[in-house]
């Protein structure tokens, strides 16, 4: 079956200090990969999607980027973290027949910037 | 511009009773409408999902309802249970493979 795992949980980071957060998919190949980010009180707001290793697109312009290095791997980072960046990130996949909504999230991961 | 409202923005009922959110959208061309439940502090998890042809689909106590010429859809919970108390999103998917995520309503069930 397939899984998703995502890391860290929560995470609390000084203004100005680089980020990274990992998203692994098992028991699929080939996924379309998701990040989003959801706000207190609203919705999910996509930030980037990939299709493939090295495949990736941004919707919104902001602080962070996005890598896929390997097919199951996909990483959120940002090299100076502001305020605004605290939310709820969530990592996605569906499957890579074509993009479509995703199917399955990881369980999140909380960042607070002080 | 494709937009998906949600109806109530929040709803607090008692423990057994049923109740049903909505979900409008102006997604066009419709290819799918998905429901998800979201538990506090996790990642949304998938309750059923609709195409242009399917009129009502069930999971459990969970039943969605689609009006594809009206462009409504709604999830109605039977016999509600404290663990129903979560966030439900709709998302609704364009043929042309844009997909766009209603705002949630927040359902609290109290004992």
């Amino acid at each position: 079956s397939q899984t998703i795992h995502q890391w860290p949980a929560t995470l609390v980071q000084p203004v100005g200090s680089p980020l990274s957060l990992e998203c692994t998919v098992e028991g699929t190949s080939n996924p379309n990969l998701y990040w989003y980010r959801q706000a207190a009180g609203r919705g999910l707001q996509l930030l980037f999607y990939s299709v493939g290793i090295g495949q990736i697109s941004s919707e919104v312009p902001q602080n962070l980027s996005a890598s896929r290095p390997q097919d199951r791997q996909f990483i959120l980072s940002s090299k100076k973290l502001l305020l605004s960046d605290s939310g709820f990130y969530l990592c996605a996949w569906g499957p890579g027949t074509r993009f479509n909504q995703p199917q399955h999230f990881g369980d999140g991961t909380r960042l607070s910037i002080l | 511009k494709n937009q998906v409202e949600q109806s109530p923005q929040s709803l607090i009922i008692l423990e057994g009773k049923n109740c049903t959110l909505q979900c409008n959208y102006t997604v066009s061309p419709f290819s799918n409408l998905r429901w998800y439940k979201q538990d506090t502090g996790r990642g949304p998890v998938s309750l059923t999902i609709m195409t242009f042809s399917e009129n009502t689909k069930s999971n459990g106590r969970y039943t969605a309802t689609l009006d594809a010429d009206t462009k409504q859809s709604s999830l109605h919970i039977t016999a509600s249970q404290l663990s129903d108390s979560a966030s439900y999103i709709c998302v609704v998917s364009a043929i042309s493979q844009n997909f766009v995520f209603g705002p949630g309503t927040r359902l609290s069930v109290l004992p």
